[in-house]
Order: C-alpha cells, then sequence, then structure tokens
C-alpha cells in the first residue's frame, strides 16, 4: 500500500535563507510524485511533478524537487526562500496499483521570518 | 478557464441533519475526486468518479456519498452528520484522477458540525 510520511511538521526558516522540506513514500510499483501548497483559505496548487525522466524537477516559482528511488524520497528544495513562501507543502504519490487516488502526507508548514 | 468551483464555502449544521456539498470541475475535466482535510488527520481520500463512474472509494462509513452527473459536476452527501465530520471538503478535477496531470483544487467547503 501507498504512505506518505513528512518529516517536519513545521519547518521556520529566515527570509532569503535555504530550505529543504522532506518527502518519504512507499510503494510496490513504479509512483507518480507530487508537491502541492496550500496557502490560507484556499485548496491546494500543484506545485511540481515527478512522472518519469531526469530525476529533479522543477517549478515556475524556484523550487526543486529530488526523486531518489533508492532512498524513496522526494525532498523539495529552494536556496532562497520569500516571505510569500510562508504556506502549508503537502507530498503527494500515486501509482498504477492505487486506483485512481493520491495519497497525502500530513503537510509541512513552512513559515518564513522577516 | 474557469476554475473548480465548490459551493457553498462555509456551511453550519446540527448534528443528525444532512448536508450536500457540490463541484463544478474545469470544462473537459471528467475526474473528480473529493477529500477530506482536518488537522489531525490530513488529507483524506473520500471517491473518484470518472464519467459518471465511481472508480475508487475511501475508508470512510457509507453514511458518505457521492455522484458524477453527465456534465460531469459532482456532488458528495453526507447523512446523520457527527461532529467529527466537521472538516474543510476540497473538489479536485483531473484528466486521468490526478496520476499523470496531478490535480486541480476547488477552493473547498468549511463544513461545521455543531
Amino acid at each position: 500500500a501507498q504512505s506518505v510520511t513528512q518529516l517536519d511538521s513545521q519547518v521556520p526558516v529566515f527570509e532569503e535563507a535555504p530550505v529543504e522540506l522532506r518527502c518519504n513514500y512507499s510503494s510496490s510499483v513504479s509512483v507518480y510524485l507530487f508537491w502541492y501548497v496550500q496557502y490560507p483559505n484556499q485548496g491546494l496548487q500543484l506545485l511540481l511533478k515527478y512522472l518519469s525522466g531526469s530525476t529533479l524537477v522543477e517549478s515556475i516559482n524556484g523550487f526543486e524537487a529530488e526523486f531518489n528511488k533508492s532512498q524513496t524520497s522526494f525532498h523539495l528544495r529552494k536556496p532562497s526562500v520569500h516571505i510569500s513562501d510562508t504556506a502549508e507543502y503537502f507530498c503527494a504519490v500515486s501509482d498504477l496499483g492505487g486506483g485512481f487516488k493520491t495519497i497525502f502526507g500530513a503537510g509541512t508548514r513552512l513559515f518564513v521570518k522577516a | 478557464k474557469a476554475g473548480v468551483t465548490q459551493t457553498p464555502r462555509y456551511l453550519i449544521k446540527t448534528r443528525g441533519q444532512q448536508v450536500t456539498l457540490s463541484c463544478s470541475p474545469i470544462s473537459g475535466h471528467r475526474s473528480v475526486s473529493w477529500y477530506q482535510q482536518t488537522p489531525g488527520q490530513g488529507l483524506q481520500f473520500l471517491f473518484e468518479y470518472f464519467s459518471e463512474t465511481q472508480r475508487n472509494k475511501g475508508n470512510f462509513p457509507g453514511r458518505f456519498s457521492g455522484r458524477q452527473f453527465s456534465n460531469s459536476r459532482s456532488e458528495m452527501n453526507v447523512s446523520t452528520l457527527e461532529l467529527g465530520d466537521s472538516a474543510l471538503y476540497l473538489c479536485a478535477s483531473s484528466l486521468d484522477g490526478g496520476m499523470n496531470y496531478g490535480y486541480t483544487f476547488g477552493s473547498g467547503t468549511r463544513l461545521t458540525v455543531v
């Protein structure tokens, strides 16, 4: 069965500092991996996704994530964060055996301080 | 193009009542998934519909049900409401059940049961 573990529930960081949000997954088959972001009082927005090919994927706002099959990880990174990056970030996994269902991690709340 | 529309945005109901939530997906998307989001449990998968057929269902009691219409709009119903049903209910629209393209989420319906 699929599962997703986000290792940090909250990550405080100063503006312009780098950040890494950690995500590990378990699945018995090939997976599709996603990061979503949720701003207060809104739904989730797709940030980036890994389907196949290059293990490093990037978003338009400077985030990147690297798929590591041997460590079953998909950590999210940004070299320099802004106040506006304050939000909750969810790692998610789906696979062909899951039957059109995506499993989400518990979320990591990123708090960027001035 | 228009995003995913969920109505109503907020709802207050009394224990024992029933409630119906509505979701209009992005035009052209035939898959609609529903999730329950709570602070303690995160996002929990309720069910997924594609072309009026339920393809997958999560581990929720039978009080939770849904349906999809020929225009892809979807409704979910919760009967005999309990205090624990208080949550943000999110609708997610996709081309393929969220597998390759990910989801586009609505802003959610916040249900409070008193």
